[in-house]
C-alpha cells in the first residue's frame, strides 16, 4: 500500500532552516510528482511546490521563491523540502502529498503524509 | 485571503444533502480540473474528488463533484456525524507563468 511517512516535529528559532524528509513507499517513487502543503494553526490549506522525482525538476509557489528548496534522494525514495529565514508566521504543520496523475502535475492528491510540526519562536 | 471562495461553514441533519459550493475564475476552475478534500479534527486531508467529479476507490458514492463555468460544488447525500469536516476545493491555476495549486478556505460542516 501507498506510505508517505514524514520526519518528526521540528522547533526552530526565527532566522534558522528547517529540512522535512518525506519517505515514500509502496508505488514506484520516480512516477509521481510530490507536492508541498501546509497548514497554520486553525487556517487552511496553502500549496508550496512541487517536485519531479524523476527529474528533480521543481516548481515553487511565488511567495516561498528563493526561501524554500526541494529535492529529491531516488535511492532511498525519498522527497525533502527545506525552508530557509524561518519566521514565526511559517509556525505550520507541513505535509508531502502525491499526485494524483502518473507523470504529470495536475494538481490533486490522493496520498498525503502525516505531517510534520514546524514550530517557529524565540 | 483564499483564491478560491468557500462558505465558511454548512449544516444539516443526518441523513438529509448538503452541498458546498467553490468559486473561483476563468484562470483556476473555470480552466482546470478541481478536487475536493476532507480534513478530520487533527489528521491529514482526504481525497473525495479529483478530475470535477471522480472518485477514487474507497470514496463512497454518497460524494460527488460536479463544475460549471468558473464554479464547483461537492455533494454529500446520507449525511452521518462521521462526515463532520473540514472541507477544501482545490484546483490549478494558470494566472502565473508556471502555474500553481490554490485551494479555497474550506467550510465546516455540522451535522446537527
Amino acid at each position: 500500500q501507498v506510505q508517505l511517512v514524514q520526519s518528526g516535529a521540528e522547533v526552530k528559532k526565527p532566522g534558522a532552516s528547517v529540512k522535512v524528509s518525506c519517505k515514500a513507499s509502496g508505488y514506484t517513487f520516480i512516477g509521481y510528482y510530490m507536492h508541498w502543503v501546509r497548514q497554520a494553526p486553525g487556517q487552511g490549506l496553502e500549496w508550496m511546490g512541487w517536485i519531479n522525482p524523476n527529474s528533480g525538476v521543481t516548481n515553487y509557489a511565488q511567495k516561498f521563491q528563493g526561501r524554500v528548496t526541494m529535492t529529491r534522494d531516488t535511492f532511498i525514495s525519498t522527497v525533502y523540502m527545506e525552508l530557509s529565514r524561518l519566521r514565526s508566521d511559517d509556525t505550520a504543520v507541513y505535509y508531502c502529498a502525491r499526485e494524483v496523475s502518473l507523470d504529470t502535475a495536475m494538481g490533486a492528491f490522493d496520498y498525503w503524509g502525516q505531517g510534520t510540526l514546524v514550530t517557529v519562536s524565540s | 485571503q483564499s483564491v478560491l471562495t468557500q462558505p465558511p461553514s454548512v449544516s444539516a441533519a443526518p441523513g438529509q444533502k448538503v452541498t458546498i459550493s467553490c468559486s473561483g475564475s476563468s484562470s483556476n476552475i473555470g480552466n482546470n480540473y478541481v478536487s475536493w478534500y476532507q480534513q478530520l479534527p487533527g489528521t491529514a486531508p482526504k481525497l473525495l474528488i479529483y478530475d470535477n467529479n471522480k472518485r477514487p476507490s474507497g470514496i463512497p458514492d454518497r460524494f460527488s463533484g460536479s463544475k460549471s463555468g468558473t464554479s464547483a460544488t461537492l455533494g454529500i447525500t446520507g449525511l452521518q456525524t462521521g462526515d463532520e469536516a473540514d472541507y477544501y476545493c482545490g484546483t490549478w491555476d494558470s494566472s502565473l507563468s508556471a502555474g500553481h495549486v490554490v485551494f479555497g478556505g474550506g467550510t465546516k460542516l455540522t451535522v446537527l
